[in-house]
């Protein structure tokens, strides 16, 4: 059982280029998150979905996309990357109610 | 802008001693969490609180979900150096447009002197 997988774990990208980041679970959860983490700040939520094909914008979501075409992923995408996206990106995982929600070890992306 | 406030932001305390740290929110939630994180880890749950007024433990640590619905405290007893880490506060709304979202707090950094 994997649990949450991110994918990649370490990027360093030039400003202006473009990637996608991949978030799988393996526990048939409904909800999927990603957070930004940066020193002093927490995880802000970037955007989220609570279903397959359903997104919705978190609190910073500008710069980013995703897309939630299959249950198990959840794809974060940087169209265009500035150096303020230098951040550890996590996802989660949640299936609702009296449950917990998972994360993911996190993807450390640096844009130059 | 992030909707839960959590405080204080650090402590630096003795081992052995009591800790306290609490979230607030403009917001009601429905479920509160509280999660521990390590250096170059993802975070890890460690107590869950669903119904207003919940008093839950786990281990040292003890977690309340408030009457109101909008704060959250989580104490922990008689500290130990493993102890030390970023902990976080996120509530979770059941209903309205915000249906789903997961709000994380600021973080509180604990360091634990031996």
């Amino acid at each position: 059982n994997a649990g949450v997988t991110q994918t990649p774990k370490f990027r360093v990208l030039k400003t202006g280029q473009s990637m996608t980041l991949l978030c799988a679970q393996d526990m048939n959860h409904e909800y999927m998150y990603w957070y930004r983490q940066d020193p002093g700040m927490g995880l802000r939520l970037i955007h989220y979905s609570v279903g397959e094909g359903t997104t919705a914008k978190g609190e910073v979501p500008d710069g980013y996309n995703v897309s939630r075409l299959k249950k198990q992923n959840f794809l974060l995408g940087l169209e265009s990357a500035a150096p303020s996206q230098t951040s550890v990106y996590f996802c989660a995982s949640w299936t609702g109610g009296m449950t917990e929600a998972f994360f993911g070890q996190g993807t450390r992306l640096t844009v130059v | 802008g992030q909707q839960l406030n959590q405080s204080p932001q650090s402590m630096f305390i003795q081992e052995g001693e009591d800790v306290s740290m609490n979230c607030t929110s403009s917001s009601i939630f429905n479920t509160w969490l509280w999660y521990k994180q390590d250096p170059g880890e993802g975070p890890v749950l460690l107590i869950a609180l669903y119904k207003a007024g919940e008093l839950t433990s786990n281990g040292r640590l003890t977690a309340q979900f408030g009457i109101t619905r909008k704060d959250s405290f989580l104490n922990i007893s008689a500290s130990i150096p493993s102890d030390v880490g970023i902990y976080f506060c996120a509530g979770q709304r059941a209903g309205g447009t915000s249906y789903g979202k997961l709000t994380f707090g600021q973080g509180t950094i604990l360091t634990v002197h031996p």
